[in-house]
C-alpha cells in the first residue's frame, strides 16, 4: 500500500507565476489535509478537504491560495501570483476516517525566486 | 486557541542514554495526540498516536504518555542510537480534525 504521494518534490517559481502542488492520498483514505512549514517555523494547518468538499479552510491565506479534492484524481493546492514569502515546504496528509491518525507525504518544497 | 509547546528545543546526548521529550498544550479538550519524527529535508513519520482516553502507548523503544488534564505528553526513547537523531514533533487534534503542532525538539545522539 503506497503512502501519501506528493509531486513535485521540489518546485521553483519566479514571482508572479502560479504553483500547483499535487497530493494523492493513501488508498482508501478520503480525507486530505494541507500544512505549510515556513523556514525555521513549525507546521501550520491550511485546509481540510473531503472528496469534492472543503471542510475547513481556516488556515488558508485569504488571497491567492485555493485547494480542491475532485471526485477523481489528486488533491491540488494552487498558489497564484507567488511571492517570496510563499517559499516553504508544503505537506499533505490523509486519513481514512475523521478520528484516525494522519499520514504525511514527503512534502513539496517551493522556492520562489 | 490551542497552543502546543515543546521543551527543550534542542537536545544532545551520548549514545545509550534515554531521551525524554516534553510536549504541553493549553486546551485539554483534545481527541488525540501524535508524535512524529522529521529528518532534515524530509516528510513526517508518525511514531505513536495516543487517543484522549489512553494514558500511554508503546512501540519498541518508544513510549509516550498522556496526561490530558494537565495538558502534557512525554515521549521516552530508551537506549538512544545515532539513528535516532532527528526532529521530534508533537501534534494535538481537537475539534475540526486539524492538527496543531509544537515547534519540535531537535535531537542529536552522539556516537
Amino acid at each position: 500500500n503506497a503512502g501519501v504521494m506528493q509531486n513535485p518534490r521540489h518546485l521553483v517559481r519566479r514571482r508572479g507565476q502560479e504553483a500547483r502542488l499535487r497530493c494523492s492520498p493513501m488508498k482508501g483514505h478520503s480525507h486530505v489535509y494541507w500544512y505549510r512549514q515556513l523556514p525555521e517555523e513549525g507546521l501550520k494547518f491550511m485546509v481540510y478537504l473531503q472528496k469534492e468538499n472543503i471542510i475547513d479552510e481556516s488556515g488558508m491565506p485569504k488571497e491567492r491560495f485555493s485547494a480542491e479534492f475532485p471526485k477523481e484524481g489528486p488533491s491540488i493546492l494552487r498558489i497564484q501570483q507567488v511571492v517570496r514569502g510563499d517559499s516553504a515546504a508544503y505537506f499533505c496528509a490523509s486519513s481514512p476516517e475523521t478520528d484516525n491518525e494522519q499520514f504525511f507525504g514527503p512534502g513539496t518544497r517551493l522556492t520562489v525566486l | 486557541k490551542q497552543e502546543v509547546t515543546q521543551i527543550p528545543a534542542a537536545l544532545s546526548v551520548p549514545e545509550g542514554e534515554n531521551l525524554v521529550l516534553n510536549c504541553s498544550f493549553t486546551d485539554s479538550a483534545i481527541y488525540n495526540l501524535q508524535w512524529f519524527r522529521q529528518d532534515p529535508g524530509k516528510g513526517l513519520t508518525s511514531l505513536l498516536l495516543i487517543q484522549s482516553s489512553q494514558r500511554e502507548q508503546t512501540s519498541g523503544r518508544l513510549n509516550a504518555s498522556l496526561d490530558k488534564s494537565s495538558g502534557r505528553s512525554t515521549l521516552y526513547i530508551a537506549a538512544s542510537q545515532p539513528g535516532d537523531s532527528a526532529t521530534y514533533l508533537c501534534a494535538v487534534r481537537a475539534a475540526g480534525n486539524k492538527l496543531t503542532f509544537g515547534g519540535g525538539t531537535r535531537v542529536l545522539v552522539k556516537p
